[in-house]
């Protein structure tokens, strides 16, 4: 079955910290991969999307995040956390253009 | 605010109880997605219409479920017969064109059977 993993359950980092945050998606095709955020007391937003091309994507908020394809991979990375940043990350595939699966999503929490 | 509503926020019914959803997606938006989310999990696909045809549906939504969109704009989404396992919050999301636009979600109706 379609499956998309975070291994990361809860994140606790400092502030300018360095994130890297999990996702992995078994094979099933064409993918397009989206990183979802949601802040406290927020719905969920798009953070940031691959469909094709250059494999290094760059979102909003200084977040970037990188398809490798031969790891089935699509992990989110930001230099430098905030304690803003503090929230649920989903990472999401659609396969063949069906419908969208996401992951258990990774809470961070940023600390001052 | 011109973003995806859902209402209501809050629903407490008991068990045996038929509950209904609504979401209003963004007015230009041609497809529609309901999802379930738990506590500590991801959203979970439900089902999605294309205009007012309901073209998937997951293997999630049991015979107890119904969403209609019958004009192509809002959503109902139905559980009858509720039961404790249902309690969880049910997003609407609305997007433009096929699977590469972005979902816009709502901020989801939080359902908790007693």
């Amino acid at each position: 079955a379609q499956s998309v993993s975070q291994h990361n359950h809860h994140v606790i980092l400092s502030e300018a910290a360095s994130l890297e945050l999990g996702c992995n998606y078994s094979y099933g095709g064409t993918v397009n991969l989206f990183w979802y955020v949601q802040y406290p007391g927020q719905h969920l937003q798009l953070l940031l999307k691959y469909f094709s091309g250059d494999p290094l994507v760059k979102g909003i908020k200084g977040f970037e995040a990188e398809f490798i394809k031969s790891k089935f991979s699509f992990n989110l990375r930001k230099p430098s956390v905030q304690w803003s940043d503090t929230a649920e990350y989903f990472c999401a595939v659609s396969y063949n253009n069906n419908d969208m699966r996401f992951g258990a999503g990774t809470r961070l929490t940023v600390k001052p | 605010d011109t973003g995806v509503s859902q209402d209501p926020r809050h629903k407490i019914t008991k068990r045996g109880q038929n509950v209904t959803f609504r979401c209003d997606p963004i007015s230009e938006h041609n497809r529609l997605y309901w999802y379930r989310q738990t506590l500590g999990q991801g959203p979970e696909f439900l089902t999605y219409f294309q205009n007012e045809a309901q073209l998937e549906k997951s293997r999630l939504l049991s015979d107890r479920f119904s969403a209609e969109r019958p004009k192509g704009s809002f959503s109902t989404l139905e559980i009858q017969r509720t039961e404790q396992g249902d309690s969880a919050m049910y997003l609407c999301a609305s997007s433009l064109g096929d699977r590469k636009e972005k979902l816009f979600f709502g901020s989801g109706t939080q359902l908790s059977v007693l």
